[in-house]
């Protein structure tokens, strides 16, 4: 089974804090997402990446930016973050051409 | 802005009823897709139809697609009170492409 894990599933922190989302999946895909997903606004894609050290910008990547420099491995990160960015984060990972993507369980991050 | 819709927002429905929920989309796609999400956890995939199909299965899933109408429906049937969850469709404009979610169906089913 594909397994994506998220490094937290719950998570405060403070306005102006530097926050690290890591997102790591076993089964070697090539393709990685980070989505957040807010009520009544379904999920929206912030970056992917297609392969090591490449990046994509998604619907909404203002305020964040993304790491991959491994494959199975795949951050998020909010520089300084504001209130407007408490959300579920969601990572998610796919092989390459394929369009079944497998997600990981969530991180709620609250920010105050 | 979002590229599916789904229709309702909420259903709730009696345990062995059938549920159904439906997609719109608004630009031509390769394929579509249904997830299904249980209350604060990860989205899990449920089925794939591709835009040259117009209806498949899986176990107690049937989901049809209309490219004309740009739309799509998923039919959960003798439905139990385990499939409570917020079902999401998602539209890709072609193979391997970034999906786009809607804003999802809750649906209760109710024991």
């Amino acid at each position: 089974d594909v397994k994506v894990t998220q490094s937290s599933r719950y998570l405060v922190k403070r306005t102006g804090e530097k926050v690290f989302l890591e997102c790591v999946q076993d089964m070697d895909h090539e393709n990685m997402f980070w989505y957040r997903q807010d009520p009544g606004l379904g999920l929206r894609l912030i970056y992917f990446s297609y392969d090591v050290k490449m990046k994509e910008k998604g619907d909404i990547p203002e305020g964040y930016s993304v790491s991959r420099e491994k494959k199975e491995r795949f951050s998020l990160i909010l520089e300084s973050a504001s209130t407007n960015q408490t959300s579920m984060y969601l990572c998610a990972s796919s092989p390459l051409r394929s369009e079944t993507q497998y997600f990981g369980p969530g991180t709620r991050l609250l920010v105050l | 802005s979002q590229q599916g819709e789904e229709d309702p927002q909420a259903l709730s429905i009696q345990e062995g009823e059938n549920a159904t929920m439906n997609c719109s989309y608004k630009t031509s796609i390769n394929n579509l897709q249904w997830y299904r999400q249980n209350s604060g956890r990860g989205l899990v995939h449920l089925i794939l139809i591709r835009s040259n199909e117009r209806e498949k299965h899986s176990g107690r899933l049937r989901v049809t697609l209309d490219t004309s109408k740009k739309s799509s429906s998923l039919l959960i049937t003798a439905s139990r009170a385990a499939d409570t969850a917020s079902y999401f469709c998602a539209t890709a404009l072609s193979s391997g492409s970034r999906l786009t979610f809607g804003e999802g169906t809750q649906l209760t089913v109710n024991p």
